[in-house]
């Protein structure tokens, strides 16, 4: 089955700095890799996702870059806040109606 | 508000009882995961059901059990209580029986066992 590894942690930023969360996958038949944020005493919520079909993907801060070929997945944040301060899990699945496999948890830590 | 609506949002309950979480998926939507969350811990997957039917199990305890109803609201059940079930307890709901399309989570129930 799928396996997905996260790196770090825990990362600590300050305020203004940029943040890189790196995961790796071991299936490559996986196409699709959301990130999901949760904050403190909530469930995690989707905030990018992409496909195997692209490189890279921005939403505003946030980024996701995709190597198919080394298997791993980033999310870079940009300008970090410190709302953005939560734990960030990684993701991946396969088109073959599989589930969703979580990387760890990375929890960010945005010092004003 | 993510649609996907459980309850309750806190329980304490002491060693040895049972509890029943629910969750009610996100409208359309007929796959319904569940997930357990202890202190500083990642997401440990339970079990999966598709329009009724269980899909996938994960670390499941044979003390803990679910379903999905027709209407496609799921319960989970713990029973012999223990101080390590305390954690946080997620409902996660997604269209497909995969993950196409990602999932969609609740706000969860947090449990403390005493």
């Amino acid at each position: 089955g799928e396996n997905v590894e996260q790196h770090p942690s825990t990362l600590s930023v300050q305020e203004g700095d940029s943040a890189v969360i790196k995961c790796t996958y071991s299936d490559s038949a996986s196409n699709y890799f959301p990130w999901y944020k949760q904050e403190l005493g909530k469930g995690p919520q989707l905030i990018i996702d992409i496909r195997s079909n692209v490189g890279e993907k921005k939403d505003q801060r946030i980024a996701v870059t995709l190597n198919k070929t080394a298997k791993h997945f980033s999310l870079h944040i940009t300008e970090t806040q410190p709302e953005d301060s939560a734990v960030y899990f990684c993701a991946a699945a396969n088109n073959a109606g599989n589930m969703l496999t979580f990387g760890g948890g990375t929890r960010l830590m945005v010092k004003p | 508000d993510s649609g996907v609506t459980q309850t309750p949002k806190h329980l304490i309950t002491a060693t040895g009882q049972r509890v029943t979480l629910r969750c009610s998926p996100r409208s359309g939507d007929l796959s319904v995961y569940w997930y357990q969350q202890s202190l500083d811990q990642g997401l440990q997957f339970l079990i999966q059901y598709y329009n009724g039917e269980e899909r996938a199990k994960g670390n499941i305890l044979e003390r803990f059990s679910a379903q999905q109803f027709p209407d496609l609201h799921s319960e989970l059940n713990l029973s012999s209580l223990e101080l390590g079930d305390s954690a946080l307890y997620f409902c996660a709901s997604s269209v497909d029986p995969g993950a196409r399309y990602g999932y969609t989570f609740g706000s969860g129930t947090r449990l403390t066992v005493v």
